[in-house]
């Protein structure tokens, strides 16, 4: 599968506690981007980081690329209640389909 | 509110049936997607159309066919239903066709095929 691999599956953590999400992908990309998911929602765009890029900050969130690990990791700092949802990694590969592959998301959990 | 509109909301209907979901993109947006989001296979691309062209084919199934119309809104037919058709469609649009572009998704469109 072409599909990138989020890691944790599910994640629950406290309200105000920093959350982590990771990426794995297969082969090269051109850009790789973040959406977020509230239950049986649309998807929203989070954050979009190229292949040519280490480092990207969005407010709460930062978002690190590492090509020769083909991994990426979501950080959002300070997590609230409203962070609870589902946080996917969809890549834009180098070759092939001009179109993005979603991962299997992480289930993100913060308690009040 | 992402400015895509799906209809309908909810779609229940039988094995074998033939259904119809709606898209209406942001306005300005030329290009069009479409998404299946099941529990055992994920988030899968289907189909983009830009400014009424098919623009790239993901794993859609011959069963089922899409178009854009000429006022950019775009329809997703889904014929001889199974049941592992029950599903959340989505609908996305952008500005342009290049997968670099931001994709702003509907609310999505629930099938239960009974």
């Amino acid at each position: 599968s072409q599909q990138g691999e989020e890691d944790p599956q599910a994640l629950s953590i406290q309200e105000g506690e920093n959350a982590t999400m990771n990426c794995s992908y297969k082969t090269s990309i051109n850009n790789l981007q973040w959406y977020r998911q509230n239950s049986g929602r649309g998807l929203v765009h989070l954050i979009l980081i190229r292949s040519n890029e280490r480092e990207k900050h969005s407010g709460r969130l930062r978002v690190t690329l590492d090509t020769s690990k083909k991994s990426s990791s979501l950080l959002i700092t300070a997590s609230r209640a409203a962070d609870t949802a589902s946080y996917f990694c969809a890549t834009l590969f180098q070759t092939g389909a001009n179109n993005l592959f979603f991962g299997t998301g992480t289930r993100l959990t913060v308690i009040p | 509110d992402s400015g895509v509109t799906q209809t309908p909301k909810h779609l229940i209907t039988a094995t074998g049936q033939r259904v119809t979901l709606r898209c209406s993109p942001r306005s300005g947006d030329l290009s069009v997607y479409w998404y299946q989001q099941s529990l055992d296979q994920g988030l899968q691309f289907l189909i983009q159309y830009y400014n009424g062209e098919e623009r790239a084919k993901g794993n859609i199934l011959e069963r089922f066919s899409a178009q854009q119309f000429p006022d950019l809104h775009s329809e997703l037919n889904l014929s001889s239903l199974e049941l592992g058709d029950s599903a959340l469609y989505f609908c996305a649009s952008s500005p342009r066709p290049g997968a670099e572009e931001t994709q702003y998704f509907g609310p999505g469109t629930r099938l239960l095929v009974l």
